[in-house]
């Protein structure tokens, strides 16, 4: 069976310092791999995804950026964080072409820029 | 630009009452997922109508697709304490590679 992987789970950081967050995907191969942003309560905000290795779209521009150096990993980063960047950070993999694009999520990393 | 509606934003119910929440768009998709996020996890998958008037049952949940496939409907039976959380319906639409999420639901099913 997939699982999905995101670490940390929480972390604070100050206004200006860089920031990686993880994401991996066990069990299957090829997937498309998403990251979103939600705000409490709320609605999610897709921020990019990626259909292979490489291959990255950016869905809101931002001093975010995303990177897939394998297959199954997915790497959110910063350069210096904004107190805008705080919140809940999502990573999700789907089958793409070869299914649909049901979305299987992670746990989530909370995020607090202080 | 496709974009999804949800209503009603917010919900408290008594346990034990039925209740009905709605996605809507003047978009066509090709077909629509339901989730269901409890606080500070993930959103989990709850199905997908891909057929336009497909109904589908989850136990006391029933989901049905618009026929028109530009809406669809969440109807719980007897809520209870456990089916609190925010509902979020997506749509597969002519954006290849991603789905499009509405802003949700958030349903609190009172004890």
């Amino acid at each position: 069976s997939q699982t999905i992987h995101q670490w940390p789970a929480t972390l604070v950081q100050p206004v200006g310092s860089p920031l990686s967050l993880e994401c991996t995907v066990e069990g299957t191969s090829n997937p498309n791999l998403y990251w979103y942003r939600q705000a409490a309560g709320r609605g999610l905000q897709l921020l990019f995804y990626s259909v292979g290795i490489g291959q990255i779209s950016s869905e809101v521009p931002q001093n975010l950026s995303a990177s897939r150096p394998q297959d199954r990993q997915f790497i959110l980063s910063s350069k210096k964080l904004l107190l805008s960047d705080s919140g809940f950070y999502l990573c999700a993999w789907s089958l793409g072409l070869a299914g649909t694009y049901e979305q299987y999520f992670g746990p989530g990393t909370r995020l607090t820029v202080t | 630009t496709q974009l999804l509606e949800q209503s009603p934003q917010f919900l408290s119910i008594q346990e034990g009452e039925n209740l009905t929440v709605y996605c809507n768009s003047s978009s066509v998709f090709s077909s629509l997922q339901w989730y269901r996020q409890e606080p500070g996890e993930g959103p989990v998958l709850l199905v997908t109508v891909v057929t336009g008037g497909e109904v589908k049952k989850l136990k006391r949940l029933t989901f049905q697709f618009g026929d028109a496939r530009k809406d669809s409907s969440l109807h719980i039976t007897a809520a209870q304490p456990g089916d609190t959380g925010l509902y979020l319906c997506a749509g597969e639409g002519t954006s290849y590679d991603k789905v499009i999420f509405g802003p949700g639901t958030s349903l609190s099913v009172i004890p």
